[in-house]
């Protein structure tokens, strides 16, 4: 089972930035935050992952809270083509195989 | 990114045949591929972690018979949907791993129909 929580849908106008929240409250110590996208009948996108610290690559920023409980996704100026699923996944990296979970994901719509 | 192909991209087969789909990492070594499956409006759900020269790792649930996997090389993984049925008709996707602890990259999917 996916070991976070996250809402369904969100809407965000284009060039304003995009907080998505992902909330995983179970989180053991060796365990990342990944996060991925998936736009219609594709495969996933990798996106950013993170430990504790927060992250920022040319895609989005990704916040941790210090008790690495929930953490927030940022895409700083959301454009049309950033519509999609969004994923947020904890991943255990001490586990053989390191399988990915997917949940629910958010799915965002960014509206002109 | 690395890149990670998948043939085909679409399938349309009768019920009772046999269906191959193959992943590919284009620019990477991949010990390790993994098999998704994605009924429509639906998350991606795990069928089998798939090895390099040892046999796949199936979750709970998947028919290790129905779904064949080979991962013959360190670039190529081989899903054989056997004696396909209508309700195996789904979109299909792979994934790799470059190296341990990195990011995971996917295919683009292959959609199977199975009439």
């Amino acid at each position: 089972d996916a070991k976070t929580t996250q809402p369904p849908s969100m809407d965000c106008a284009e060039g304003r930035a995009a907080n998505l929240p992902c909330n995983h409250s179970t989180i053991s110590g060796n365990e990342y935050v990944y996060w991925y996208r998936q736009i219609h009948s594709q495969g996933p996108q990798y996106i950013i992952h993170g430990l504790k610290n927060n992250e920022t690559n040319e895609m989005a920023s990704l916040i941790i809270t210090e008790d690495r409980k929930s953490s927030t996704l940022i895409l700083p100026h959301a454009t049309l083509r950033d519509t999609a699923v969004y994923y947020c996944i904890v991943r255990d990296m001490n586990t053989g195989f390191q399988k990915l979970v997917f949940g629910t994901g958010t799915r965002l719509l960014v509206s002109p | 990114g690395a890149v990670v192909s998948q043939h085909p991209s679409r399938v349309i087969c009768k019920s009772g045949t046999s269906v191959k789909i193959e992943c590919r990492s284009l620019d990477f070594q991949a010990t390790t591929m993994f098999w998704y499956r994605q009924f429509p409006k639906q998350s991606l759900m795990l069928m089998a972690t798939s090895n390099e020269g040892s046999k796949a790792t199936y979750e709970q649930g998947v028919e290790k018979d129905k779904f064949l996997i080979n991962h013959a090389s360190l670039t190529l993984s081989t899903l054989t949907v056997t004696s396909a049925h209508p309700e195996d008709s789904s979109f299909y996707i792979c994934s790799a791993d470059r190296t341990s602890g990195s990011e995971q990259f996917f295919g683009p999917g292959t959609r199977l129909t199975v009439l």
